[in-house]
């Protein structure tokens, strides 16, 4: 089945600092979606991206949707101690059974 | 808006035992959708909903029951509970399925199973 790569497993960056996240697949998507997890708390959309070659912004953070349709890019920039949480990218494709695939999500603790 | 409600919040069960995990969403959506969560893993889906009256098996159904009497609710059944059971479960739901920008989550049950 379709699976979803995110690594590494843990971040751990200084506030201000800007961080860089990607995803990867060995299928190809039509649609990307972002999430954060705050614990205790189900994850919550943060940007969905549709075309390829995409690049969306959403305050601090800019997702961008691969050329290939293989990969995906979250950053964020300026990071503040609320931002500490669980990312996680989705994928899925079009049509017909096209459930959401979701990575394994990277931990991001930001130290003040 | 209350949005996704999921009932309990923490639950510990012996192996064998039953029980359901409640979920109730206030938006009248149409889609409502069970996943579960575990350390090292993504989300994965159990059971799903298109409709009230109508259920049907995600990536990992084995173990669980669902159903779907009313717009509003969709029970997670635990018939006989195993330790591998053990997880954190999400209740979700939009508008309808594939309406991902507009999918919620309810906050989680987290659930150990002895």
């Amino acid at each position: 089945g379709q699976q979803l790569n995110q690594s590494p497993q843990s971040m751990f960056i200084q506030e201000g600092e800007d961080v860089s996240m990607n995803c990867t697949s060995s299928s190809i998507f039509n649609t990307w979606l972002w999430y954060k997890q705050d614990p205790g708390e189900g994850p919550v959309l943060l940007i969905a991206l549709y075309k390829a070659g995409e690049l969306t912004s959403n305050g601090r953070l800019t997702a961008q949707f691969g050329i290939t349709r293989k990969d995906s890019f979250l950053n964020i920039s300026a990071s503040i101690p609320s931002d500490v949480g669980i990312y996680f990218c989705a994928g899925q494709l079009t049509g017909a059974n096209s459930k959401l695939t979701f990575g394994k999500g990277i931990t991001l603790s930001v130290r003040p | 808006n209350a949005g996704v409600t999921q009932t309990p919040k923490f639950q510990v069960l012996k192996t064998g035992q039953s029980m359901t995990l409640q979920c109730a969403q206030d938006m009248n959506h149409e889609y409502m959708s069970w996943y579960r969560q575990d350390p090292g893993m993504g989300l994965r889906l159990i059971h799903y909903s298109v409709g009230a009256g109508i259920t049907d098996q995600g990536e990992v159904p084995n173990g669980y029951n669902v159903s779907r009497s009313t717009t509003e609710d969709f029970p997670l059944r635990l018939l006989s509970a195993a330790p591998s059971q053990t997880s954190v479960y999400f209740c979700a739901s939009s508008p309808e399925e594939f309406d991902n920008e507009k999918l919620f989550f309810g906050s989680g049950t987290q659930l150990s199973v002895l």
